[in-house]
């Protein structure tokens, strides 16, 4: 079955530690996204790519790189810049074809700094 | 720049009465509307969304929503609310740039039984 597989599921980080979270998608989709969302507050955009070798940031961008080599792969990198990266992390693909437009989502990475 | 507003954080219903939660939205042209439905710890699960055509859109589990360009609405709705129906509910509308959605801040509903 096609999606997005993130993984790991859980995650912790020491203070000054950079981490990478995975995401990978099987559906062949062009763009994909990555969310990040604290209580109350929704999920906001962190980086998006549209195409392999392109990506942009969003909202929240700070802190945060990532990369998108493969169509199917969009790693994120949380850096020790970021100060408050404990935070559920989602990622998310999306298919547009004529006037349809589908988004779908992985199960996420809680990341916690311990 | 679009946005959306869940202006109910939480919600508590009885089991087997019915569930209106809303959603308000500001978009520059038509927008694509979306409601997602999330249990603890998981990702998105999609339960319609509206692009074009009858304003109101059936979407799986027994909910509906309906559009109103006037008030700038997609009100979900289900009849009758089932104890599995607990979970946090986003709105969400796109295109944004880079096609991307932007995200209510989510009503949390719990159901009494």
């Amino acid at each position: 079955d096609g999606g997005i597989t993130q993984s790991p599921k859980y995650l912790f980080r020491k203070e000054g530690q950079n981490v990478t979270l995975s995401c990978e998608q099987n559906l062949n989709h062009d763009a994909m996204y990555w969310y990040r969302q604290d209580p109350g507050q929704g999920l906001r955009l962190i980086y998006y790519s549209q195409i392999v070798n392109d990506f942009q940031k969003g909202d929240i961008a700070e802190g945060y790189s990532v990369s998108r080599e493969k169509k199917e792969s969009f790693p994120l990198t949380v850096t020790s810049a970021q100060k408050n990266p404990t935070a559920f992390y989602l990622c998310a693909s999306r298919l547009w074809q004529g006037d349809f437009v589908g988004y779908t989502f992985g199960s996420g990475t809680r990341l916690t700094v311990v | 720049a679009q946005s959306v507003t869940q202006p109910d954080i939480h919600i508590t219903v009885s089991e087997g009465a019915s569930l209106e939660l809303r959603c308000n939205y500001s978009y520059g042209a038509t927008p694509y509307l979306f409601w997602y439905v999330q249990s603890p710890g998981q990702g998105l699960q999609l339960l319609l969304k509206y692009f074009s055509g009858d304003t109101l859109v059936q979407g799986i589990k027994g909910f509906e929503a309906e559009f109103k360009r006037s008030q700038s609405s997609f009100n979900l709705r289900k009849p009758s609310v089932h104890w599995s129906d607990a979970a946090e509910y986003f709105c969400a509308v796109g295109p944004g740039a880079g096609n991307m959605l932007t995200f209510g801040g989510g009503t949390r509903l719990m159901v009494k039984p």
